[in-house]
């Protein structure tokens, strides 16, 4: 059974750095089949993709977030992180990490899902 | 980017009913299309993939169709706990995109 959990803090203050990790069980973190996702979803609106990266090192990232944004994978602990910076009120939003089905060369749907985390940004 | 737009943005259905939604692409995406459900308080869970295949677990009520820009999620026999709010989300091309949802309410 795959499982992931997000974990941070649910406040960062604005202009601040946010950091998010998603532990990961029932799977590796170096399976072949997943990159490693993180989506938000502001209340009230649909998901929003952050960006993705494979345990062998491939990375991709909402261009609308691209200076901004960072995802790593850390296969020793089996989780993966996400970093934001420079956030606003407008970054405010439930933060999900999740699999992202990966098979011949392409990227498809999200299988998997964390329960999700809110975070804040307050002063 | 691709963006979805889904339709309509409510339904209002009774338990035993169909249930239809429809979600358009800006342009093509081929059959790269999911649909997910989402209660309040939840995570979006996968129902659909590639159009039409029903993920692990999902009853055979659910059905969806299409390709191109245009596709349909039905939901045959609407039963208490499909409440929710439906979203698609394409994955022929970067960023992957969703849909702003359908919430189907009684």
């Amino acid at each position: 059974q795959v499982l992931l959990q997000e974990s941070g803090p649910g406040l960062v203050e604005p202009s601040g750095t946010l950091s998010l990790t998603c532990s990961v069980s029932g799977v590796s973190i170096t399976e072949t089949s997943y990159y490693w996702a993180w989506v938000r979803q502001s209340p009230g609106k649909g998901p929003e993709w952050i960006g993705a990266m494979h345990s062998r090192g491939s990375v991709v990232y909402n261009p609308s977030l691209n200076s901004r944004v960072a995802i790593s994978v850390d296969p020793s602990k089996n989780d993966f992180s996400l970093t934001l910076t420079s956030v606003t009120a407008a970054d405010t939003s439930i933060f999900y990490c999740a699999t992202l089905y990966y098979s011949s060369g392409r990227c498809h749907h999200f299988d998997y899902w964390g329960q999700g985390i809110l975070v804040s940004v307050s002063s | 980017e691709i963006v979805m737009t889904q339709s309509p943005a409510t339904l209002s259905v009774s338990p035993g009913e169909r249930a239809t939604l429809f979600c358009r692409a800006s342009q093509t995406v081929h059959n790269y299309l999911a649909w997910y459900q989402q209660k309040p308080g939840q995570a979006p869970r996968l129902l659909i993939s590639a159009t039409s295949t029903r993920a692990t677990g999902i009853p055979a009520r659910f059905s969806g169709s299409g390709s191109g820009t245009e596709f349909t999620l039905t939901i045959s026999g609407l039963q208490s706990e499909d409440f929710g709010t439906y979203y698609c989300q394409q994955h022929e091309d970067w960023p992957l995109t969703f849909g702003q949802g359908t919430k189907v309410e009684i």
